[in-house]
């Protein structure tokens, strides 16, 4: 089956302990992205990869890190997480070229006390 | 800045009702416009999109009615049901610009269609 998969799917965690929220896609898409969704907000780029070892800043990429070092894995990194970063995260994929659909993951629920 | 602004909020419709949601974009150089909906617990996931070309698309009860000089572009769901409840957000994206960006969502709407 055709998916991207997030984990963990809930997390809690402290203020500044480092955490990963990984992501994988099984459809060979070059461009992956990581999103975040707060109420009222809509859904907000955070980082964006176009391949292997190619990524770069979205609107909103302060607090957060990200490594392309497979095709397949697109793993999203705070290092220092702060309360400002609870939020909804969704991680994406779609092949490049225009219009192609992008396929999201179920999402992964952080929260920073 | 918001570059895709999305109305309303929130939309109560009765069941086989019309639900309209709209959004207004700013960026000329925005060509493809996609609708997302997501369920509870769910990742996004696309329901229609149309190219400026066109002054509308029709799939199924889903229409995008889109006025490129007004910069607006709505959904329309004719017939609404109980299982059309969701949150739905608009999106704009430029592709002939070249630009690696990603889409530009809406704040999104979240429709309930009473039984």
């Amino acid at each position: 089956e055709a998916q991207v998969t997030q984990n963990p799917r809930y997390l809690i965690t402290v203020t500044g302990k480092k955490l990963t929220v990984t992501c994988s896609q099984n459809m060979n898409h070059e461009y992956m992205s990581w999103y975040r969704q707060d109420p009222g907000l809509g859904l907000r780029q955070i980082y964006y990869s176009m391949n292997v070892e190619v990524t770069d800043k979205g609107d909103v990429p302060e607090g957060y890190k990200v490594s392309r070092k497979e095709k397949r894995n697109f793993p999203l990194i705070l290092e220092s997480p702060s309360p400002n970063q609870t939020s909804l995260y969704f991680c994406a994929s779609r092949l490049q070229g225009p219009s192609y659909e992008q396929y999201f993951g179920p999402g992964t629920r952080l929260t920073v006390t | 800045q918001q570059q895709v602004k999305q109305s309303p909020q929130s939309l109560i419709v009765q069941k086989g009702g019309i639900s309209i949601i709209n959004c207004a974009y700013e960026n000329t150089a925005f060509d493809y416009f996609p609708w997302y909906q997501q369920f509870p617990g769910k990742g996004p996931a696309l329901l229609i999109a149309i190219r400026p070309d066109v002054s509308e698309k029709k799939e199924g009860r889903f229409t995008i009615s889109f006025n490129k000089s007004a910069k607006q572009f709505s959904l329309h769901i004719m017939d609404s049901q109980p299982g059309d409840s969701a949150t739905y957000f608009c999106a704009a994206r430029s592709i002939s610009s070249g630009s690696a960006r990603q889409l530009t969502f809406g704040s999104g709407t979240q429709l309930t269609v009473l039984p």
